[in-house]
């Protein structure tokens, strides 16, 4: 059974730092890895999809990486802004004639002015 | 172009009633979803729809969550005697053949 974590929780940087959130799956038999954002009472933002060949994607600031034999992607971000602040989620459709993707809990990011 | 939308915004209902939930998707997109978000936690998928039908219904918790595409386009969440469990924001998405999802901005279902 897939199960998708993300560390830390909640993270709390001053503007301007870059900084690394990460995803960790347990099945790597995945199709893709898709990461997005929340804003408080809002729906998901796509930000970027890695498909299972890929090792990483970039839009801008953002940096995506994929390891599927360690389980793990991380999204960098560079130069972050208050703006940034959000909910951070990652989520994995797994290899095999699913449509189902699995979420993590998600990273409270917030970029302090 | 238009995003995805979802009516109502906002649902408070008493429990054992019935209820609808919408979701106009992405013109073209031919892939929708509808997932469940208790505060704190990730989305949990409930059920996948390729076209018309049902290709992956294996998140529905029980037989009182129902849901319809007819026509490939609009979908509807049926939720039937509703309990106080049910409450969540209840997030739809729909995709192209490239798997990217896009979200509408949910429906917040509040069971009293």
């Amino acid at each position: 059974k897939q199960e998708v974590t993300q560390i830390p929780a909640a993270l709390s940087v001053p503007e301007g730092e870059n900084l690394v959130l990460n995803c960790s799956f347990t099945d790597s038999a995945i199709y893709n890895l898709q990461w997005f954002r929340q804003d408080p009472g809002k729906g998901l933002t796509s930000l970027l999809l890695i498909q299972s060949s890929q090792r990483e994607q970039t839009s801008g600031r953002l940096n995506a990486s994929l390891d599927k034999s360690s389980g793990r992607s991380t999204l960098y971000i560079a130069a972050s802004q208050p703006g940034d602040s959000a909910t951070y989620l990652c989520a994995v459709r797994r290899l095999g004639g699913t449509y189902k993707y699995i979420f993590g809990t998600g990273t409270r990011l917030k970029v302090l002015a | 172009g238009a995003g995805v939308s979802q009516t109502p915004s906002n649902k408070v209902t008493e429990k054992g009633k019935y209820v609808e939930l919408r979701c106009d998707p992405i013109s073209g997109h031919t892939a929708l979803y509808w997932y469940r978000q208790s505060l704190g936690q990730g989305p949990e998928f409930l059920i996948y729809f390729q076209g018309t039908g049902a290709a992956d219904d294996s998140g529905l918790p029980n037989d009182r969550f129902f849901a319809v595409r007819p026509e490939g386009s609009v979908s509807t969440l049926k939720i039937q005697r509703t309990e106080r469990g049910d409450s969540a924001v209840y997030l739809c998405a729909s995709s192209p053949t490239s798997g990217e999802q896009f979200f509408g901005p949910g429906t917040r279902l509040t069971v009293l």
